[in-house]
């Protein structure tokens, strides 16, 4: 089995319910942000970005907010899904170029 | 956004041998890179995989221990060298379009187990 996400902090929802990942990051020059779903066995896969010239930014599904005040980031998933159980990762890109800085990473478990 | 295939899925090697990583996208990208992914924990930049000259390397990470190719704008390959068990992680290539802050997308991964 895979064992990415077996050391990392743990978010326990029940199915329907809203789930929010929070994030902090390092960096106060960082202005674009990512974050990214792992499911278990597979690459990190894309979900959504945000630039600091904005502090909410909607998707299907998911929302992420970014307060710079705190360089503090998250994840709203509406109506969680037994899919949507995997390991979360925010990454920080500072104005210096492609170079993305990972953040520590939040399990997401998802209650039938 | 780009697809992208990495070889061998996994493996299993001996210590003290070197494995060779592949990574293929669909389209030419400007931009690779290769990442590890440590067991239980988050992904670490390696390097930058730069198109006719030598890659980029991070802090704690060399040439000698991780040599990397990169041929053309659709592929790179990051060899493992003198493997020891500390060395069994997730490595991941990722890719970007070139632009300012353009998304990087990440392939599925090569699982390395060192005995």
């Amino acid at each position: 089995g895979e064992s990415v996400g077996l050391h990392l902090p743990t978010l326990s929802v029940q199915e329907g319910d809203n789930s929010i990942i929070n994030c902090a990051y390092s960096n106060s020059a960082s202005d674009y942000f990512i974050w990214y779903k792992q499911e278990s066995g597979k690459g990190p896969q894309f979900i959504i970005d945000i630039r600091s010239n904005m502090d909410k930014r909607q998707g299907q599904r998911v929302t992420v907010l970014l307060n710079k005040t705190v360089k503090h980031l998250s994840l709203q998933i509406a109506a969680t899904q037994p899919g949507d159980s995997a390991v979360y990762f925010c990454a920080e890109n500072p104005p210096s170029g492609n170079m993305l800085t990972f953040g520590g990473g939040t399990r997401l478990m998802v209650k039938p | 956004s780009a697809v992208i295939s990495q070889k061998p899925s996994r493996d299993i090697c001996q210590r003290g041998t070197s494995l060779t990583i592949q990574c293929q996208v669909d389209s030419q990208v400007t931009m690779m890179f290769w990442y590890r992914q440590q067991p239980g924990q988050s992904l670490t930049l390696i390097a930058t995989a730069n198109q006719g000259s030598e890659a980029t390397y991070e802090s704690g990470f060399v040439i000698d221990k991780f040599p990397i190719s990169r041929p053309n704008l659709t592929f790179s390959t990051l060899t493992v060298s003198n493997m020891s068990p500390e060395d069994s992680s997730i490595y991941l290539c990722s890719v970007a379009a070139g632009g300012y802050q353009e998304t990087q997308y990440f392939g599925p991964g090569t699982r390395l187990l060192v005995l």
